[in-house]
């Protein structure tokens, strides 16, 4: 099984900061990683598939980067609807899928 | 444009069976596509459950595979998830989901999930 790791637990960044945030995969999944964002209440919502493709209607102020074992997702300024959880999930290895522990991105 | 709600009883008692329902809408299941399960314990991280491609291809999670299995229902365009010999570790908010394509990789749409609690 992979075991995706994700760092920070937790990101304190101001609005309209940067916010920078990495997923790391115990062993190479090549470019097969998505990236989601969560919200409170909600279901998780596609952001970057490919490593680095925005999916439909993402902002583009949500970009991502990487392959093998690190992968970043980088919001460029922070707008309020971010702050969230931010999971990273590879797709290049299964059963089983496997998710990160996840981001959360809250207001400093 | 494809939906899914999922549906099942809120409570289920240990050491029994927990049975949900994902009814699909926008898109016929047997036209193709993989579905899965994907589940949340309150205040934690993701874990994925299991897939299947209308052509009948079943992929389980390792870790739950001895517990789950998943069917379709194709002429209601639901499929199902039944998890045996629950304990209080299977509390958690599941979804159904969908890649919208013949491959198995990540997921979107997803239906808004049910909160299932084990307990006495």
């Amino acid at each position: 099984e992979i075991v995706m790791t994700q760092s920070p637990a937790t990101l304190s960044v101001s609005p309209g900061e940067r916010a920078t945030l990495s997923c790391r995969a115990s062993q190479s999944v090549s470019s097969n990683l998505a990236w989601y964002q969560q919200k409170p209440g909600q279901a998780p919502r596609l952001l970057i598939y490919g490593a680095s493709n925005r999916a439909t209607g993402i902002p583009a102020r949500f970009s991502a980067s990487g392959s093998g074992t690190e992968f970043t997702l980088t919001i460029s300024s922070l707008q309020s609807e971010d702050f969230a959880v931010y999971y990273c999930q590879q797709y290049n290895n299964w059963p089983p899928l496997t998710f990160g522990g996840g981001t959360k991105v809250e207001i400093k | 444009q494809v939906q899914l709600q999922e549906s099942g009883p809120g409570l289920v008692k240990p050491s029994e069976t927990l049975s949900l329902t994902c009814t699909v809408s926008g898109y016929s299941i047997s036209s193709g596509y993989y579905w899965g399960w994907i589940r949340q314990p309150p205040g934690k991280g993701l874990e994925w459950i299991g897939s299947f491609y209308h052509s009948g291809s079943t992929y389980y999670n390792p870790s739950l595979k001895s517990r789950v299995t998943i069917s379709v229902d194709t002429s209601n365009n639901q499929f199902s998830l039944k998890l045996s010999s629950v304990t209080a570790a299977d509390t958690a908010v599941y979804y159904c989901a969908t890649r919208g394509a013949a491959t198995l990789d990540w997921f979107d749409p997803w239906g808004q999930g049910t909160l299932v609690t084990v307990s006495s």
